[in-house]
C-alpha cells in the first residue's frame, strides 16, 4: 500500500498570505490528523476527521481550518500567515472508525516557511 | 488533563550500548493508549509500538523493548546494543480512549549514538 503522502513538501509564504496543504491518507483509512512540529512547541495536536466530519480540535486559533473530503484526502488551511506559523505540518492516518487510537502513519511533512 | 513528560531532552551514547529513553505519562482516564514514534532526521514520524492501559506485559521486538508500569505511570523504551541508525528523535505519546485519534507527544528525546 501506498504510503500517507503530503503536497506540497516545501512552501515558502509571506507574511498576510495564506496557504492549503493537503494530504492523502493510506488506502482504506477514513481518520486524518493533522499535527504542527515547531522546535519550541514540539508536536502539537491541529484537528482530525473522520468521514468529513471533524472530530477533535486542538488549541489553535480560527486561521486554522480544515476539511475532508468523501474520498479521506484532507486539507488544511492557514489564513493571514504569521512568521510563527513556520513550521512542518505533519497529517497522519489510520483506519481508526470510533476512536481507540489505532496507531497513525505519518506523512513526510510539509515544510512551511513564513517571512 | 493528559500529558507527557520526556525529561531527556539529548542522549548521547556509545555504539553498542544500551539506552533507556524515559517516558511519564499523566490521564484521568483508566483507559488509555501509548505510543512510541521515532522521527530519523528525514523528518517522517515512523511508529514503533501501541499499548493499552490494561495491558502492562513487557515487549520485546529484536533489540527494542518497552517497559510498561501503571504504578509509576511510565512507559520506558530501551534499546539494547544501539546502532548508529538509531540516531534520531523518540518520541513518547499518550491517547485517552474517546471518539478521536487525537495524541498528545511528549517533547522529544534525541539519541545520538556515536561511532
Amino acid at each position: 500500500k501506498a504510503g500517507v503522502t503530503q503536497t506540497p513538501r516545501y512552501l515558502i509564504k509571506t507574511r498576510g498570505q495564506q496557504v492549503t496543504l493537503s494530504c492523502s491518507p493510506i488506502s482504506g483509512h477514513r481518520s486524518v490528523s493533522w499535527y504542527q512540529q515547531t522546535p519550541g512547541q514540539g508536536l502539537q495536536f491541529l484537528f482530525e476527521y473522520f468521514s468529513e466530519t471533524q472530530r477533535n480540535k486542538g488549541n489553535f486559533p480560527g486561521r486554522f481550518s480544515g476539511r475532508q473530503f468523501s474520498n479521506s484526502r484532507s486539507e488544511m488551511n492557514v489564513s493571514t500567515l504569521e512568521l510563527g506559523d513556520s513550521a512542518l505540518y505533519l497529517c497522519a492516518s489510520s483506519q481508526s472508525e470510533t476512536g481507540g487510537s489505532y496507531e497513525q502513519y505519518f506523512g513526510p511533512g510539509t515544510r512551511l516557511t513564513v517571512t | 488533563a493528559q500529558k507527557v513528560t520526556q525529561a531527556q531532552t539529548e542522549i548521547s551514547v556509545v555504539e553498542k550500548e544500551d539506552v533507556t529513553l524515559d517516558c511519564v505519562y499523566e490521564t484521568r482516564d483508566t483507559t488509555y493508549y501509548l505510543f512510541w514514534y521515532k522521527q530519523p532526521p528525514s523528518g517522517e514520524l515512523v511508529f514503533l509500538i501501541r499499548r493499552n492501559s490494561f495491558d502492562e506485559q513487557n515487549e520485546i521486538s529484536g533489540r527494542y523493548s518497552w517497559n510498561f508500569q501503571k504504578s509509576t505511570s511510565s512507559f520506558n523504551f530501551t534499546i539494547t546494543a544501539s546502532q548508529v541508525v538509531d540516531s534520531a528523535v523518540y518520541f513518547c505519546a499518550l491517547s485517552e480512549a474517546r471518539r478521536d485519534d487525537k495524541i498528545i507527544f511528549g517533547k522529544g528525546t534525541r539519541l545520538h549514538i556515536l561511532p
